[in-house]
């Protein structure tokens, strides 16, 4: 089955301690991306990757660090997350190509950073 | 830059009733691409519906179909024979081509409308 995995689906951490969102898409998709979901404010881009090892900032990228080592995979990292990166994380992936591929979305992170 | 507006942030409907969510948008792009996605309370995000902005006949899935005015920068969805599994929350998204976007596929969102199914 194609689809976006994402782990965890949710966690409960404290400020400063280093966390790992892990993303996977098992549908050879070059093109990855990081979103996060906030009340009001809606769904905002945090990072992108268009193949492996090349990665770019989104609209919200202070606080974040991802990388693209392998195609499959697009982790998100928090190096010392904040109260403030308290929020519902979406891992998005689409073929490269094309006019209009839709993106597959994984089925979110909901972090909560105490 | 572009912008995506849902003017209703909360919508009911009867089962079995027809609905519609609108959603406005800003753009001074004349190709690009509007995508309506689903989040039940699962928090999935599930795509419903895409159109292309060079294609003038409306998308339509199923029950779902969409009026798009490209003059107007409107692009609505219309649920027909609404279901209780419809509801949730809805979101308008826009996406430049990636030539536009220095290859970045971002989809730039409205802030949604929430669908209530009476039954």
């Amino acid at each position: 089955e194609a689809q976006v995995t994402q782990n965890p689906r949710y966690l409960i951490t404290v400020t400063g301690k280093k966390l790992t969102v892990t993303c996977s898409q098992n549908m050879n998709h070059e093109y990855m991306s990081w979103y996060r979901q906030d009340p009001g404010l809606g769904l905002r881009q945090i990072y992108y990757s268009m193949n492996v090892e090349v990665t770019d900032k989104g609209d919200v990228p202070e606080g974040y660090k991802v990388s693209r080592k392998e195609k499959r995979n697009f982790p998100l990292i928090l190096e010392s997350p904040s109260p403030n990166q308290t929020s519902l994380y979406f891992c998005a992936s689409s073929p490269g190509g094309g006019r209009n591929q839709p993106q597959h979305f994984g089925d979110g992170t909901r972090l909560s950073i105490l | 830059a572009q912008t995506v507006t849902q003017s209703q942030p909360e919508m009911s409907v009867q089962e079995a009733e027809t609905v519609t969510l609108s959603c406005t948008y800003d753009t001074s792009e004349s190709d690009y691409y509007l995508f309506w996605y689903k989040q039940p309370p699962s928090r999935q995000m599930i795509l419903v519906i895409r159109q292309e902005a060079y294609k003038q006949q409306n998308a339509t899935e199923n029950r779902f179909s969409v009026n798009f005015q490209k003059a107007a920068k409107s692009f609505s969805l219309k649920i027909s024979d609404s279901q209780l599994g419809d509801a949730a929350m809805y979101f308008c998204a826009y996406r430049s081509p990636f030539f536009n976007a220095g290859n970045n596929r971002k989809l730039i969102w409205g802030l949604g409308t929430s669908l209530a199914v009476n039954p």
